[in-house]
């Protein structure tokens, strides 16, 4: 079947330390990959996606790159702030009937000043 | 202006009680969808309308039903509510099915004593 898997939290980190949060997924076809974030007490946001192998995508600082090779797509900034305090979400788009988002289990990244 | 919200934000009930929970979108989207996000985080589709017709029903109880007056509307019933539906649960809209981008509302915590 079709999941995601995601390091396990909670991820606690210095303000301006380099973040990494670690995606794998398994998937039939080539399914687009997406990190989601979740900021206290909101909704879900789009944050990235890559759409094919060896895509990167990008937003506010973060990273991620489409790894068919080794099914990841790891989330990445070097220099992390208090704001980006947030509960993170990989997941993958499958491309087969009706089209529906697979998420990871979340990863709550803490950033203390 | 809000873009998909939710009501209520908090619901606490006991079981046994029927209880629903309303999502309204104001982005055109022809796309909406239920999310259940349980207690380690883990989110997983429930339920999801295209212009009014049901496209995706996840392996949910039949106590949970979805209810699409319109496409700017998606209400989720559920009847003889259980300790396992507590929950957060997200309402989402896309453009169209399928399309990346979803955009989530800010989730109701329901609580069932």
């Amino acid at each position: 079947g079709n999941s995601v898997t995601q390091m396990e939290g909670p991820v606690t980190l210095s303000e301006e330390a380099f973040l990494t949060i670690n995606c794998t997924y398994t998937a039939t076809g080539y399914p687009s990959l997406f990190w989601y974030v979740q900021y206290p007490g909101e909704g879900l946001q789009l944050l990235l996606k890559a759409t094919k192998a060896d895509d990167k995508g990008s937003n506010k600082g973060f990273e991620a790159t489409y790894r068919k090779e080794t099914t990841s797509f790891h989330l990445e900034k070097g220099s992390v702030q208090v704001s980006d305090s947030a509960v993170y979400f990989c997941a993958l788009k499958v491309i087969q009937g009706a089209q529906k988002l697979v998420f990871g289990q979340g990863t709550r990244l803490t950033i203390n000043p | 202006d809000t873009a998909v919200s939710q009501t209520p934000k908090y619901l606490v009930t006991q079981m046994g009680n029927d209880k629903s929970i309303k999502c309204e979108q104001n982005l055109g989207h022809d796309t909406m969808y239920w999310y259940k996000q349980d207690s380690k985080k883990f989110l997983k589709i429930m339920f999801s309308y295209n212009n009014k017709e049901l496209i995706i029903n996840e392996t949910v109880p039949n106590r949970f039903s979805p209810k699409s007056p319109d496409k700017a509307h998606l209400n989720l019933h559920i009847n003889s509510l259980e300790l396992g539906d507590s929950a957060v649960y997200f309402c989402a809209s896309s453009q169209e099915q399928g399309t990346y981008e979803q955009y989530f509302g800010p989730g109701t915590r329901l609580t069932v004593t």
